[in-house]
């Protein structure tokens, strides 16, 4: 399977509050996480990415937490703030001799002043 | 640096026209990409490119045909293109050391009447 499940489809989160993003996904080939972030009319952008060897990783106030044994990945952002209102995409990819990419739906978040 | 640029930004066809679609990369990337997103659905893989020369069919590849004449510089072409195609087309790229971290262009909206 190919497919990276990603939910919420649309979350509304206070300023200052914590935004949780989640993906899943079926196939154990991927070995590369990666989350972009989309503001509208713009291009995806990279934001934070992860590997399985790791269960979590931080940047900012970005963290990624990684279950490998469940197939599931989450991202969340700590004192969301308005500007942190995007689409944010999870993903997954693996090398096929050229690096593929399966994306997730996208999550519409928007934080309230 | 540009980074990745696409031309056109907009372009409204008719069904059965023709179009080529050009991305341009000045990062001395090996792998570019084209995606479609549509909404709801994320970004799919349309074509991809490992090198000059080089091109690979990715999700979504019937409809669509690319060429890579040139390292800096990935083409898409609708030969008669149809409404199921309207949609935003991403181009991305990504250098060899680090082939799995995608740069995104600012994306062509397309419309097919």
């Amino acid at each position: 399977q190919q497919q990276v499940k990603q939910s919420p489809q649309s979350l509304i989160v206070q300023k200052g509050g914590i935004s949780i993003i989640n993906c899943a996904y079926e196939n154990t080939a991927f070995d590369y996480f990666p989350w972009y972030q989309q503001f509208p009319g713009k291009g995806p952008a990279l934001l934070i990415a992860i590997r399985p060897d790791v269960s979590e990783k931080k940047e900012g106030r970005f963290t990624i937490s990684f279950n490998k044994s469940a197939k599931q990945f989450s991202l969340h952002i700590m004192d969301s703030q308005p500007g942190d209102s995007a689409t944010y995409f999870c993903a997954a990819t693996y090398d096929t001799g050229g690096f593929k990419t399966i994306f997730g739906a996208g999550t519409r978040l928007f934080v309230k002043a | 640096n540009a980074g990745v640029t696409q031309t056109p930004k907009f372009r409204v066809l008719k069904t059965g026209q023709s179009m080529t679609l050009l991305c341009a990369q000045d990062m001395n990337h090996e792998y570019m990409y084209w995606y479609r997103q549509d909404p709801g659905m994320g970004l799919r893989l349309i074509h991809y490119s490992v090198g000059e020369g080089t091109t690979a069919k990715g999700e979504v590849p019937d409809g669509y045909n690319v060429s890579r004449l040139k390292k800096q510089n990935f083409l898409l072409g609708l030969e008669s293109a149809a409404p199921s195609q309207t949609s935003v087309y991403f181009c991305a790229s990504s250098p060899l050391g680090t082939p799995d971290t995608q740069y995104f262009g600012p994306g062509t909206r397309l419309t097919v009447l």
